[in-house]
């Protein structure tokens, strides 16, 4: 089974600065998806970014991006120009590409942000 | 253009009580899953829905836990004879279709349980 660990129970930043998120994972498959989700306290999920590992090109989504090294099997969410909206809990998540339907979690990182 | 919805948004049950959470998934989805997040851990995975079958009941946690879907939308967990380590929230997400390839799974604002 897939593991994902985030070694960051809580991170700190303060606005306008840039903070860095932290996720590892363990896999013998070569082939996968990784995501990072943001969940404020309305609970809801929400998809941040999503990276497929045959893709050697990081992902980026405005203020968002990863850091993804493969053979490290790390996977890293960069958050630039850090905002007040952006306080919430973030978990990274892994998703088999062949044999897997369900989403595998980390047990996320809170993220709070000063002004 | 509704998104996921679950029913109650909160509940709290006597412990040995049955409950029933409710999913309702975007319009047009396909397949449907259920997590389960307790306090201070990750979303842990329960159950996968195809349409109106199940082919993954892995997650599970007791055969107090059942879910079904009926008419390929609306989706119920039912956990029997609660017992306190059940409380948790449970999320619900849907979407377009659920084979292997990528397709974004979209999620509801959960049910947090509470079991006295």
């Amino acid at each position: 089974a897939q593991t994902v660990t985030q070694s960051q129970p809580e991170m700190s930043v303060q606005e306008a600065e840039t903070v860095t998120l932290s996720c590892t994972y363990d896999t013998s498959e070569s082939d996968y998806y990784l995501f990072w989700y943001k969940q404020p306290p309305s609970r809801q999920m929400i998809l941040v970014i999503r990276q497929e590992a045959y893709k050697q090109q990081n992902a980026t989504e405005n203020r968002f991006s990863v850091n993804f090294q493969k053979a490290a099997k790390s996977f890293s969410l960069k958050i630039s120009d850090s905002q007040l909206g952006d306080a919430a809990m973030y978990f990274c998540a892994y998703r088999s590409r062949v044999s897997g339907y369900a989403l595998n979690f980390g047990k996320g990182t809170s993220l709070l942000v000063t002004p | 253009g509704a998104g996921v919805s679950q029913s109650p948004s909160n509940k709290v049950t006597e412990k040995g009580k049955d409950v029933e959470l409710r999913c309702d998934p975007i319009s047009g989805h396909t397949a449907l899953y259920w997590y389960r997040q307790s306090l201070g851990q990750g979303l842990e995975f329960l159950i996968y829905f195809q349409g109106n079958s199940a082919p993954d009941k892995s997650g599970l946690p007791s055969d107090r836990f059942s879910a079904e879907r009926t008419g390929g939308s609306v989706s119920t967990l039912t956990i029997q004879r609660t017992q306190q380590e059940d409380s948790a929230v449970y999320l619900c997400a849907s979407s377009f279709y659920g084979s292997t390839s990528y397709n974004e799974q979209f999620f509801g604002p959960g049910t947090r349980l509470t079991v006295l």
